[in-house]
């Protein structure tokens, strides 16, 4: 199975802030068709997960211009520009390029 | 809108057996494949299986470790899913999330239902 190893694993981030998240897989993210499945969610407390990014870059439906994905082959990155108090939670890169997909063990964000 | 709505969850003993089901709407559902994670307490998400769609003839896949416990259907014409939960350990207990594949990524996601296994 492809390992997800997100880094840091707890964030705290000043209000307005930049703030970033590692993921790096086991194994290269590139499928077959050059396509990289790999997609960042994010938990805030008491919530059910949520789609903030999928193809390594793409902005869901309705998620904010502060949240940018980048990266390829192994190394990914989730940026927010400026850090809200509604950013807090908990942010899972997930792999679907191999068979089991698999997440990372989570980043939790948290204001100082 | 999207919704997916799952229920069935509850406390069960050890070795026990549980149904969850996942009811969808605002899609065509027979076109997505829907998959099954689960989060333990306090813990990460974790992927159980999937039933792919009509497209793909409803296969279904696992997790290893659920492997001949656990048992994916679909009901297209009632637009829901379930998961049947034989055998189960106290390792299962979770809160059990069905989400839509959509473009290999989950685009939405149920609020879950909690399977407690205790004696």
């Amino acid at each position: 199975d492809v390992v997800m190893t997100q880094t840091p694993l707890s964030s705290p981030v000043t209000l307005g802030q930049p703030a970033s998240i590692s993921c790096r897989s086991s194994q290269s993210l590139v499928y077959t068709d050059g396509n990289t499945y790999l997609s960042w969610l994010q938990q805030r407390p008491g919530q059910p997960p949520r789609l903030l990014i999928y193809k390594t870059s793409n902005r869901f439906s309705g998620v904010p211009d502060r949240f940018s994905g980048s990266g390829a082959g192994t190394d990914f990155t989730l940026k927010i520009s400026r850090v809200e108090a509604e950013d807090v939670g908990v942010y899972y890169c997930v792999q679907a390029t191999q068979f089991p997909r698999t997440f990372g063990q989570g980043t939790k964000l948290e204001i100082k | 809108e999207v919704q997916l709505v799952e229920s069935g969850g509850g406390l069960v003993q050890p070795g026990g057996s549980l149904r969850l089901s996942c009811a969808a709407a605002g899609f065509n559902f027979s076109d997505h494949y829907i998959d099954w994670v689960r989060q333990a307490p306090g813990k990460g998400l974790e992927w159980v299986g999937r039933s792919k769609n009509k497209v793909n003839s409803y296969i279904t896949e696992y997790a290893a470790f659920v492997k001949g416990r656990f048992t994916i259907s679909r009901d297209d014409s009632k637009n829901s899913l379930y998961l049947q939960m034989n055998s189960l350990r106290t390792e299962d207990t979770a809160v059990y999330y069905c989400t839509r594949g959509s473009d290999w990524t989950y685009d939405y996601w149920g609020q879950g239902t909690l399977v407690t296994v205790s004696s």
